[in-house]
């Protein structure tokens, strides 16, 4: 079935580095992808999303890449700060059903 | 801040105890959600509504059940909890027209005992 899946379960980035996040989705169909940052004990927050006719989109200190060829996501968080320590999903919306799917999460642990 | 809010954040409860989680939004949103997730595991569809009277089972199997009687308030039944049932309960919500991802509440997190 539909997946979408993440290659590291933990990043560990130094204090002030940038940090990469990866995602695989296997749903070709879908046409919206989302990242959220969960911290402990709080509910996923909203980062940044795309649709599936962009291939880039940036906020702040954060960067979306989407490429359709390979269905791949990336997060891309510029100088990385202590306060960006948490799990982060990605999760994909296929389309007629406004339902997100969502992959395993990767932990971001920052070092000073 | 997010104007989803969930009651409680955390219940500590016994075996065969019938358990209501709240979770009531600000926004006017119709469609409403809630998601089970295990610690640092990922989140799970369990429940969900596109607006007033209306609720589908999610794409986890839950023994909870949900009502959509008011827009703003979308509450998730455990009839006799068990230790299987220990999690966090996630509820979000999204608005009604396109698709622009969820608002999420703070969750609350149980236990059976």
């Amino acid at each position: 079935g539909e997946s979408v899946g993440l290659h590291l379960p933990t990043l560990s980035v130094q204090e002030g580095d940038n940090s990469i996040i990866n995602c695989a989705y296997s749903n070709s169909a879908s046409d919206y992808f989302i990242w959220y940052k969960q911290e402990s004990g709080k509910g996923p927050q909203f980062i940044i999303d795309i649709r599936s006719n962009m291939d880039k989109r940036q906020g702040q200190r954060v960067t979306v890449l989407l490429n359709k060829t390979v269905k791949h996501l990336s997060l891309q968080i510029a100088a990385t700060q202590p306060g960006d320590s948490a799990v982060y999903f990605c999760a994909e919306n296929t389309g007629t059903a406004s339902k997100l799917t969502f992959g395993t999460g990767t932990r971001l642990q920052v070092t000073l | 801040e997010a104007d989803i809010y969930q009651t409680p954040r955390y219940l500590v409860i016994g075996t065969g105890k019938k358990i209501t989680l709240e979770c009531s939004q600000t926004m006017g949103h119709d469609k409403m959600y809630w998601y089970q997730q295990d610690p640092g595991m990922e989140l799970h569809l369990i429940h969900y509504s596109y607006g007033v009277n209306s609720t589908e089972k999610g794409d986890l199997s839950s023994e909870s059940t949900v009502s959509r009687i008011r827009t703003e308030h979308f509450p998730l039944t455990l009839e006799s909890a068990r230790p299987s049932h220990t999690s966090q309960y996630l509820c979000a919500s999204s608005r009604g027209q396109g698709f622009y991802g969820y608002t999420f509440g703070s969750g609350t997190r149980l236990t059976v005992v």
